[in-house]
């Protein structure tokens, strides 16, 4: 069973615009992890949260932490075409890794 | 570094038949993982390695065989392949170590596209 889980499935913006996906898990984590997935590679690591944090920031990504709902969001703000790609969230719990189904998203110029 | 690496990138192969899966990595981590990945179920586990000589069950290892013989090599088996095994498979990788750092970032190797009719 899946432990994260991203909505919306997909989400069409175009450049410039933020891009706004969220994942809800169920049972208590260490940290929550987002990874990026271009069409035909695999996955690739994008930023960690911890539990005691509530907010990370990595240059157009921020993410956030909420435990007490179990929810976290990641923001790609001034969004890029080579933002496109599939964003998945995994929830990591001693080492034990569950990735959620993922966001698709595509950035139109 | 190349990271991790898998091969072969594509295969088909006829139900009934066997392959062997390739993950390698030159990152000197301990850990490593084999996912699959099917349309909409995002990646589920299959089997992974804390170390040299380990090897755990994952979410869906039936029907899969693991070795890690070399700290650096994750082989997947499949010994007699089904139509069902048709996905991408996905190696990864993580420092791993102490405990709490086996809750580190994974790496993931480019996928295998693999076929059964």
């Amino acid at each position: 069973s899946q432990q994260g889980e991203e909505d919306p499935q997909a989400l069409s913006i175009q450049e410039g615009e933020n891009a706004t996906m969220n994942c809800s898990y169920k049972t208590s984590i260490n940290n929550l992890q987002w990874y990026r997935q271009n069409s035909g590679r695999g996955l690739v690591h994008l930023i960690l949260i911890r539990s005691n944090e509530r907010e990370k920031h990595s240059g157009r990504l921020r993410v956030t932490l909420d435990t007490s709902k179990k929810s976290s969001s990641l923001l790609i703000t001034a969004s890029r075409a080579a933002d496109t790609a599939s964003y998945f969230c995994a929830t990591v719990s001693w080492g034990k890794f569950q990735f959620g189904a993922g966001t698709q998203v595509v950035v139109t110029p | 570094n190349a990271g991790v690496t898998q091969t072969p990138k594509f295969r088909v192969l006829k139900t009934g038949q066997s392959m062997t899966l390739l993950c390698a990595q030159d990152m000197n981590h301990e850990y490593m993982y084999w996912y699959r990945q099917d349309p909409g179920m995002g990646l589920r586990l299959i089997h992974y390695s804390v170390g040299e000589g380990t090897t755990a069950k994952g979410e869906v290892p039936d029907g899969y065989n693991v070795s890690r013989l070399k700290k650096q090599n994750f082989l997947l088996g499949l010994e007699s392949a089904a139509p069902s095994q048709t996905s991408v498979y996905f190696c990864a990788s993580s420092y791993g170590g102490r405990r709490e750092l086996s809750n580190n970032e994974q790496f993931f190797g480019p996928g295998t596209r693999l076929t059964v009719l």
